[in-house]
């Protein structure tokens, strides 16, 4: 694989079910984040990792939950998944490093919760 | 409160000239981006203003007045691919990105 992927692509859920978005990153990015994304507002952070072992919440924490056992692998979770969680969800990865520290975006998980 | 505001929509004509302004209040400022987003696709960068002044990258420039906390995008030469939305983000004081809605470019011929 090359830069940063995303599982599942789409996905539907049944309100109360637990769901857990899958992300991986080639890069050996130190820092990676989760937004989500609805229509008519900017992506929103939901949480973060400054490099592996370490997470912080963001904006829109609430029902989201997330690990950082190594480099590559930043999964989130949704304990009790909710219809006010369908959304487009993205995981990005950044480079501390690099100067600019932009973000590189997987193509992204549509959940929708009924 | 933290907040960027753009454009919801634009139309422009292939071949012209378009400008995206963004104008933020944030609890500090470390940088300012600007991400490309093709519907049903991810972000992509395209810039980043850390000083005030123009950048210019081919037919895409972006312009940062800190002062006014303004920006803009301005794309040149627009050709039908760059039918996108166009996303502002701001690097606030604790070095998290704080993003703007986005404008929707619409090219039409």
């Amino acid at each position: 694989i090359a830069g940063i992927t995303q599982a599942p692509t789409s996905q539907i859920l049944a309100a109360g079910r637990r769901m857990t978005l899958r992300c991986t990153q080639d890069m050996r990015h130190n820092a990676m984040y989760w937004y989500r994304q609805d229509l008519g507002l900017g992506l929103r952070l939901i949480h973060y990792s400054n490099t592996a072992g370490t997470t912080g919440k963001g904006e829109v924490p609430d029902g989201y939950s997330v690990s950082r056992a190594n480099t590559d692998d930043f999964p989130l979770t949704l304990a009790s998944a909710v219809p006010s969680q369908t959304s487009v969800y993205f995981c990005a990865s950044s480079d501390a490093s690099s100067g600019t520290d932009e973000q590189f975006f997987g193509p992204g998980t549509r959940l929708t919760v009924l | 409160g933290q907040n960027i505001d753009q454009p919801t929509e634009m139309t422009a004509t292939e071949g012209a000239i378009v400008q995206i302004n963004c104008t933020y209040q944030t609890s500090g400022f470390n940088g300012l981006f600007w991400y490309q987003q093709h519907a049903g696709e991810a972000p992509t960068f395209l810039s980043y203003n850390v000083l005030d002044g123009l950048e210019e990258k081919g037919r895409f420039s972006s312009f940062l007045s800190r002062s006014k906390g303004y920006s803009y995008l301005l794309l040149k030469e627009l050709q039908m691919k760059d039918s996108a939305s166009y996303l502002c983000a701001v690097f606030d004081s604790n070095y998290q990105l704080i993003w703007g809605a986005g404008t929707k470019l619409i090219i039409k011929p």
